[in-house]
């Protein structure tokens, strides 16, 4: 079955240190990808998407690259803030449902 | 517009008693689905429903179970409850179609405790 593997965590960085952390997948056919933040306490929120191969996702400094020869969503920003700090889920969805499959996500703090 | 609305965000429950948590979609979003979250198993997907029916459903014991109406609102009910179900619950919600990279939005969440 479909399966999206994270880089373990707790991540724990300097505000305007570069931040990557890593997502793998499993998958038949062309899934989308996903990254969503969780921030404490509250639900999940998207935080930028790809529907395709060799999409680029961005959203508030983030940004992910769909790699299908490699099946890596790893999500990057060049500069972190605290305000960063969150649970990152990566996730991926077939064409069609309405079903996400997570990894286990990966605790980001950031240090001012 | 007003996003996913969970309640109650908060409830606790004692063992073999049964739960129903609700949740009202993004205005115009057909589909909902229902997510369990918990510390050791992580996000997992409960089930789907999409115009009253279940489109879709997880590996999840028949305890759980969800129903929507014809306004599009859900609710999941669990029963016999026990302390595993422990956790927060999401609901999140969609237009539905079958186009790819469909945003699937979520509420903040109902926390679930069984003492």
């Amino acid at each position: 079955g479909d399966s999206v593997t994270q880089m373990e965590g707790p991540v724990t960085l300097s505000e305007e240190a570069c931040l990557t952390i890593n997502c793998t997948y499993t998958a038949t056919g062309y899934p989308s990808l996903f990254w969503y933040v969780q921030y404490p306490g509250e639900g999940l929120q998207l935080l930028l998407k790809a529907t395709k191969a060799d999409d680029k996702g961005s959203n508030k400094g983030f940004e992910a690259t769909y790699r299908k020869e490699t099946t890596s969503f790893h999500l990057e920003k060049g500069s972190v803030q605290v305000s960063d700090s969150a649970v990152y889920f990566c996730a991926l969805s077939h064409q069609g449902a309405q079903k996400l499959v997570f990894g286990q996500g990966t605790r980001l703090t950031i240090n001012p | 517009k007003a996003g996913v609305t969970q309640t109650p965000r908060y409830l606790i429950k004692t063992r073999g008693q049964q739960v129903t948590l609700s949740c009202s979609p993004i205005s115009g979003h057909r589909s909902v689905s229902w997510y369990q979250q918990t510390p050791g198993q992580g996000l997992q997907f409960l089930f789907e429903y999409f115009s009253e029916t279940q489109r879709n459903k997880g590996n999840f014991p028949g305890r759980f179970s969800g129903r929507q109406f014809s306004n599009s609102r859900s609710e999941m009910n669990v029963s016999t409850l026990e302390l595993g179900d422990s956790a927060l619950y999401l609901c999140a919600s969609s237009f539905g179609d079958t186009s790819s990279g469909n945003t699937i939005y979520f509420g903040e969440g109902s926390w679930l405790t069984v003492v």
